[in-house]
């Protein structure tokens, strides 16, 4: 158990749709990723935030947003949801920025899109 | 941008045979470089890190690792594979521009035979 919670486990739902993903980071971290996985792109990183700002941004679709709440949870948010949005998203915490701190994942939130 | 490369999508061993996972980046100054382990319905699980410290970095479950700047490699080794070792590899890079994000590789799926 990494001490990463992600909910819900799965997740199915039709195109066109939202949903909103839930990360718990470890206790005491600040840092939280957001990662997706698919067969076709492999392991990708989304986005970072560090104590409720953006750090850092990657292949994340406008379609997609993400936030870091004052207790350090965070969500992401898909909308209208593409059958190619189908995936792994994966959320890890580390407990700063340094490029070399250790990230924790979660077990992720498989999404299905019909 | 920082990459890596894993060469071999699947790697099939016998049980205690060596395992040799191979995994080269491509940086003109050495990364941190990371190896993670997924097992199956999983999070992602840190096996070991490179941060210039020691060339030769010992991770968790006998896996070790090797860092050749002159081969641009950091390969997975372990001396006798063991049933419990089936999972999925990857090899990924952090930025040495300061920020924490990591670029992963396709992923090794490694099988083990009795």
């Amino acid at each position: 158990d990494s001490g990463v919670t992600q909910t819900p486990k799965h997740l199915i739902t039709a195109t066109g749709q939202r949903v909103t993903l839930r990360c718990s980071p470890r206790s005491g971290d600040l840092s939280v990723y957001w990662y997706q996985q698919s067969l076709d792109q492999g392991l990708q990183f989304l986005i970072q935030y560090y104590n409720g700002e953006e750090r850092a941004k990657g292949n994340i679709l406008e379609r997609f947003s993400a936030q870091q709440f004052p207790d350090l949870h965070s969500e992401l948010n898909l909308s209208s949801l593409e059958l190619g949005d189908s995936a792994l998203y994966f959320c890890a915490s580390s407990v700063g920025t340094v490029n070399y701190n250790e990230q924790f994942f979660g077990p992720g939130t498989r999404l299905t899109v019909l | 941008a920082q990459s890596v490369t894993q060469l071999g999508s699947h790697v099939s061993v016998s049980e205690g045979a060596l395992v040799l996972l191979r995994c080269n980046y491509s940086s003109s100054v050495p990364p941190y470089l990371f190896w993670y382990v997924q097992y199956p319905n999983q999070g992602l699980q840190l096996l070991l890190k490179y941060t210039s410290a020691a060339t030769l970095v010992k991770g968790i479950n006998g896996f070790e690792a090797e860092f050749k700047k002159s081969e641009t490699s950091f390969h997975l080794t372990k001396p006798s594979a063991h049933m419990s070792d089936a999972a999925e590899y990857f090899c990924a890079v952090t930025s040495n521009s300061g920020y924490s994000t990591l670029t992963f590789g396709k992923g090794t799926m490694l099988l083990v035979s009795p």
